[in-house]
């Protein structure tokens, strides 16, 4: 079974709109924490936001949100006022567990390749 | 910007001819990654370390092999290139930021085997 899934290959937003992409995940960790990173054309993994299994608020960084629904276990990551340069590929990746090891590896999702139209 | 380079950027090489990718970091991170992004697949873990000399296996790992002999340098290694090992390779290192675990990525180094 997947871990994480995205399941929007590809998506097309006008651009100053708001953008959601879904991601889910499964798990039986109680411990875990979620991330969203951007890989543009340049291909590069940026950093984006993260979300711990045990925060109660939706983390927010800037235009980024996060909408964490632990019962349905999804992740998803929303843009506000979507821009030109959002455009790129979006990846969803889980941390299972606490360890002091280092071997908390991150999964990935396949990805959801975000187009911003003028 | 987590101080991290790779080298090289881009490599073609044959069937069968050993390989190996550096990744340099700055900021004596201890714990550092190896993955490999692949259409379809997202990125997949190859091997990580959790100190000098410490390395494991992740989920990829077959065909490869690691080392760090300083803290600053994780060696990824394919003995015998095959096609199947054409891909993007990321380094990665781990914080302990205020928001938790987070990893950063190296800007990767395409790998084409021919």
């Amino acid at each position: 079974a997947q871990k994480i899934t995205q399941t929007q290959p590809g998506m097309f937003v006008q651009e100053k709109e708001a953008v959601t992409l879904d991601c889910t995940y499964d798990t039986s960790d109680q411990s875990y924490g979620l991330f969203w990173y951007k890989q543009p054309s340049s291909g590069e993994m940026i950093f984006l936001i993260y979300q711990g299994s045990y925060d109660e608020q939706n983390a927010t960084e800037g235009r980024y949100s996060l909408n964490f629904q632990k019962a349905r276990k999804s992740a998803n990551l929303v843009i506000s006022a979507s821009q030109l340069g959002d455009s790129a590929m979006y990846f969803c990746a889980m941390r299972e567990g606490r360890s002091n090891f280092g071997n908390e590896k991150l999964t990935f999702g396949t990805g959801t390749r975000l187009t911003i139209i003028p | 910007d987590a101080g991290i380079t790779q080298s090289p950027r881009h490599k073609v090489t044959e069937t069968g001819t050993p390989v190996t990718l550096r990744c340099h970091q700055t900021e004596n991170h201890r714990y550092m990654y190896w993955y490999r992004q692949d259409p379809g697949h997202g990125l997949r873990l190859i091997h990580y370390s959790y100190g000098v000399k410490d390395t494991d296996k992740g989920e990829v790992s077959d065909g490869y092999s690691v080392s760090r002999s300083k803290t600053e340098d994780f060696l990824l290694t394919l003995e015998s290139a095959t096609s199947s090992q054409t891909s993007v390779y990321f380094c990665a290192i781990r914080t302990a930021g205020p928001d938790g675990l987070e990893q950063y990525f190296g800007p990767g180094t395409r790998l084409t085997v021919t």
